[in-house]
């Protein structure tokens, strides 16, 4: 069974802070993806990032970076400078390869919000 | 279209009423999803469709749940008699390629359907 763990309900930043938004996974496969959605107000889960288990390569895009370390099982998600449009719901997700792993399973996502 | 459409974005039925909530997905992608996601949860998936072809619909809670891809483009996600636990929010995705096999298929979803059941 996979499991992802988000146990930040809500964060609240001021404008400019750095804010980082943790995530634990659990799954037994070897070969599996993990994935940030963002769900701005508007509703849609908007894709930020796809990581697959094999690359362990830190990643940086503009003020967007995440971390990711197998041996604590984590993927986490640095906004650096935050800033209002980041506020949202963001969730992170995993998914394996093979038989069913169009499967998402998602965190309960934390809830960001920079104030201005 | 550009991205994945949905209608209505809000439903409010009162409890024992049939629903239709339709997906319009992106053209041309051969995946189709349908997750549900309560209120503060993260979504979970209902069901698959690749092109046509319903190819999982372990997620759906209950035989009063029913979805359709007929011509492998507009989906459409009945739920019958509904009940006040069925509250919650649809999404929709669709992505390019075939999901049956590698788990790297980045969704696009739609804004959602809010159904509340009085």
């Amino acid at each position: 069974a996979q499991k992802v763990t988000q146990a930040q309900t809500e964060i609240s930043v001021v404008e400019k802070e750095d804010v980082t938004l943790d995530c634990v996974y659990e799954t037994r496969d070897t070969t599996y993806y993990l994935f940030w959605y963002k769900q701005p107000p508007s509703g849609e889960l908007v894709f930020l990032i796809r990581r697959n288990s094999f690359d362990e390569q830190n990643e940086i895009s503009g003020r967007y970076s995440w971390n990711f370390q197998k041996s604590t099982s984590s993927f986490n998600f640095t906004i650096t400078a935050s800033q209002v449009v980041d506020s949202a719901v963001y969730f992170c997700a995993l998914s394996f390869s093979g038989a069913g792993s169009y499967q998402l399973t998602f965190g309960k996502g934390t809830k960001l919000s920079v104030i201005p | 279209g550009a991205g994945v459409s949905q209608s209505p974005r809000y439903k409010v039925a009162k409890r024992g009423q049939d629903v239709a909530l339709r997906c319009d997905p992106i053209s041309g992608h051969v995946s189709l999803f349908w997750y549900q996601q309560a209120l503060g949860q993260g979504p979970e998936f209902l069901t698959y469709f690749q092109n046509e072809a319903q190819l999982d619909k372990s997620g759906l809670p209950s035989d009063r749940f029913f979805a359709e891809r007929p011509e492998g483009s507009v989906s459409t996600l009945k739920i019958q008699r509904t009940q006040q636990e069925d509250s919650a929010v649809y999404l929709c995705a669709s992505s390019l390629e075939p999901g049956a096999v590698s788990g790297a298929n980045v969704l696009t979803f739609g804004a959602g359907s809010r159904l509340t059941v009085l």
